[in-house]
C-alpha cells in the first residue's frame, strides 16, 4: 500500500528561524514521484516541487532546499530564514509511475506551519 | 497564461440534490483530476480523465461521476447530496498524469 505520513501536525516558529516538514511514505513501486504543496488560506494548492524515485540530488530553489533519502524514504522540506508569508499548510505527497497508472497523487495529512512576526 | 479555474467558487445545496462542479484546465494540458478535501486533511483523488478517458478512479460511491470534454475542460457531477459531502473540491490540470499537477482554486461546497 502507498502511505505519506507528515507526523507533524503545527509547528510555529518566529521569523527568520529555519523550519524543517518532515516526509516519510510507504511504496512498493520503484518508480515514483514526491511532490510538496503550500495551501495558503485562500486554499489553492501551489506546487513547490517533483522528485522523481531515482534522482536523491538535494534541491535548492532561494530559501526552500528539500533532502530526498532513498534508505530511509524521506522527503522532508527545509525553509531558512522563515517569513510570515510562509505560513500555511504544507502537504507532502507521492504518485506511482508504473504499476496501475493512475495518477492519483497520495497526500499526507499536512503540517500547518505558523510563522510569527 | 490562465491558471486552472473553477466554477462557481461557492455553492450551498441541500442534502438529496444534485450538483456540478468545471474545471477548465491550463491550456496545453490533457489530463485533470479531482479531489476533495475536507476540512483538516489532505485532499483525496476521486477522478483522474486524460485524454478524454477515465484513467482512475478513487474509493468513492458511485454518486460521484466525472467527464472530460473535447476541449480537455471536465465537470464533476454528485447525485444525491450527503452532507459528508460538503468538502472543498479542488481540480487539478497536468501534462499527463505523472507530471506535476496544477491545482485550480477550488470549489467550496456545503450540504445543509
Amino acid at each position: 500500500a502507498q502511505k505519506v505520513t507528515q507526523a507533524q501536525t503545527e509547528i510555529s516558529v518566529v521569523e527568520k528561524e529555519d523550519v524543517t516538514l518532515d516526509c516519510v511514505y510507504e511504496t512498493r513501486d520503484t518508480t515514483y514521484y514526491l511532490f510538496w504543496y503550500k495551501q495558503p488560506p485562500s486554499g489553492e494548492l501551489v506546487f513547490l516541487i517533483r522528485r522523481n524515485s531515482f534522482d536523491e540530488q538535494n534541491e535548492i530553489s532561494g530559501r526552500y532546499s528539500w533532502n530526498f533519502q532513498k534508505s530511509t524514504s524521506s522527503f522532508n522540506f527545509t525553509i531558512t530564514a522563515s517569513q510570515v508569508v510562509d505560513s500555511a499548510v504544507y502537504f507532502c505527497a507521492l504518485i506511482q509511475t508504473l504499476t496501475g497508472n493512475t495518477g492519483k497523487l497520495i497526500f499526507g495529512q499536512g503540517t500547518t506551519l505558523q510563522v510569527k512576526p | 497564461d490562465a491558471g486552472v479555474t473553477q466554477s462557481p467558487t461557492h455553492l450551498i445545496k441541500t442534502r438529496g440534490q444534485h450538483v456540478t462542479l468545471r474545471c477548465s484546465p491550463i491550456s496545453g494540458h490533457k489530463s485533470v483530476s479531482w479531489y476533495q478535501q475536507v476540512l483538516g486533511q489532505g485532499p483525496q483523488f476521486i477522478f483522474q480523465y486524460y485524454e478524454k478517458e477515465e484513467r482512475g478512479r478513487g474509493n468513492f460511491p458511485d454518486r460521484f461521476s466525472a467527464r472530460q470534454f473535447p476541449n480537455y475542460s471536465s465537470e464533476l457531477n454528485v447525485n444525491a447530496l450527503l452532507l459528508g459531502d460538503s468538502a472543498l473540491y479542488l481540480c487539478a490540470s497536468s501534462f499527463k498524469g505523472e507530471y506535476e499537477q496544477y491545482f485550480g482554486p477550488g470549489t467550496r461546497l456545503t450540504v445543509t
